[in-house]
């Protein structure tokens, strides 16, 4: 099995460009979750997924756009990069309760995306 | 709503001394609990879990944490690091049904030869 799976490792963009960052896994969870991480502030939640075709907003959603098409994709879309957005992102999935609601257990983290906007 | 309380963001601790890694946490329910270890350059990855149960937990690597609920506290505990335990530590906590989790600002442990 490959994991997580994130493309591209790197990526510079100048302020107002749109790009996608891509997430797949290959272990059949139902939960997905992008994440960024900035010096002395840990991981925040940006958005995440249940299952194909259910998306919430976590604790930084503004900026970022995701779908769920399939289980094992969950891209994000940053829809105007500002330079704010220089960060590196994370994308997870997880396991649910069988059975029951969709809760993370243990989360299964890609290699992470660093993204810089100039 | 859930919160997590690394207070210590540098710990230096000589090689084959103990060590402890300190989380504190709030929630109004029951809650899971996680330490992650980030390498440098790498993603995360999950050294225990606190789900239900003995509230003493062991992970992987030697290390060990005590989820205490009168405290509020799970702090991450090694009798002896070694060189390559060097890395950044994520507590992280889930209120049970909920369905975010919410992690520590992290804590590096740096391993002095």
């Amino acid at each position: 099995n490959a994991g997580v799976t994130q493309t591209p490792k790197f990526q510079v963009l100048k302020t107002g460009q749109s790009m996608t960052l891509q997430c797949a896994q290959d272990m059949n969870h139902e939960y997905m979750s992008w994440y960024r991480q900035d010096p002395g502030m840990g991981l925040r939640l940006i958005h995440y997924s249940v299952g194909a075709g259910i998306t919430d907003q976590g604790e930084v959603p503004n900026g970022y756009n995701v779908s769920r098409s399939t289980t094992e994709d969950f891209p994000l879309r940053l829809l105007s990069a500002a330079p704010s957005q220089t960060s590196v992102y994370f994308c997870a999935s997880s396991y649910s309760i069988a059975g029951g609601l969709a809760v993370p257990y243990e989360q299964y983290f890609g290699p992470g995306t660093r993204l810089t906007v100039t | 709503a859930q919160s997590v309380t690394q207070l210590d963001s540098q710990v230096p601790v000589f090689e084959e001394a103990p060590v402890e890694l300190r989380c504190n946490y709030s929630s109004s329910v029951s809650v899971y609990l996680f330490w992650y270890v980030q390498y440098p350059n790498q993603g995360l990855q999950l050294l225990l879990k606190y789900l239900s149960g003995s509230t003493l937990v062991k992970g992987i690597n030697g290390f060990e944490a005590e989820f205490n609920k009168s405290q509020t506290s799970f702090h991450l505990r090694k009798p002896s690091v070694h060189i390559s335990d060097t890395a950044e530590y994520f507590c992280a906590v889930s209120d049970r049904g909920y369905q975010k989790v919410t992690f520590g600002t992290g804590t590096k442990l740096q391993v002095i030869p």
